[in-house]
């Protein structure tokens, strides 16, 4: 149970295009979903938190249209890199939480995204 | 804020051996909940171990068990037994605790520790 898939899992774009990365809750319903990114060998940086039907919360520095965050579902919240460029290369994650019920408090991650602009 | 610090950045232990990862917080919090995360290769972010802070006894799951310090604010992972595929990143985690729901209650990840479990 707690499954968390992302789609792609790998992207490659050129600079200046859009990319959407989707991040689902399998077998269950995520009012929040977080947003990270890391860098090689590095932590996770928390991005943004994603709420289902209201504004995303996003973290000091992490510019809110640049990264477009939809939480449009209780099992889907989606990020858009707007007008990617090579520093915005990274490995992008997402995590959901339980809504409601026991454990509420434990993250449950996706495999994650390798997002490469060339 | 909050701040994790794992102060070990790569350690290595032999298969069948005994690892211990340490991982120091700090908080003004008292309610609160600690998590170890493993990063194996393919990247996938895999739950560990929990512990409540509220509970003084330490948290085990099979071969992994914390040493859980509220005083000392530790939080260590003692993993048992070393197998192969336990070679990961592992990242300790902080997360504070709302008399309410926590369903919006952010992480706040440690540096990691890289673990190299060898034959």
């Amino acid at each position: 149970g707690a499954v968390v898939s992302q789609h792609p899992s790998r992207v490659i774009c050129k600079s200046g295009t859009s990319v959407k990365i989707e991040c689902r809750s399998l077998d269950f319903q995520a009012t929040t979903m977080f947003w990270y990114r890391q860098f090689p060998k590095q932590s996770l940086m928390l991005m943004a938190t994603s709420n289902e039907g209201s504004k995303a919360t996003y973290e000091q520095g992490v510019e809110k249209d640049k990264f477009l965050i939809n939480h449009a579902s209780l099992t889907l919240s989606t990020l858009t890199v707007t007008s990617a460029h090579p520093e915005d290369s990274s490995f992008y994650i997402c995590s959901a939480r339980l809504a409601g019920g026991r454990r509420q408090e434990t993250q449950y991650f996706g495999p994650g995204t390798r997002l490469l602009v060339l | 804020a909050q701040t994790v610090t794992q102060s070990q950045p790569e350690m290595s232990v032999q298969e069948a051996e005994t690892v211990t990862l340490s991982c120091t917080y700090d908080t003004s919090e008292n309610n609160y909940y600690l998590f170890w995360y493993k990063q194996p290769p393919s990247r996938q972010m895999i739950l560990v171990i929990r512990q409540e802070a509220y509970k003084q006894q330490n948290a085990t799951e099979n071969r992994f068990s914390v040493n859980f310090q509220k005083a000392a604010k530790s939080f260590s992972l003692k993993i048992s037994d070393s197998q192969l595929g336990d070679t990961a990143m592992y990242f300790c985690a902080f997360m504070k605790q709302r008399a309410n729901n926590n369903a919006g209650n952010m992480l706040t990840f440690g540096g990691g520790t890289r673990l190299m479990v060898k034959p």
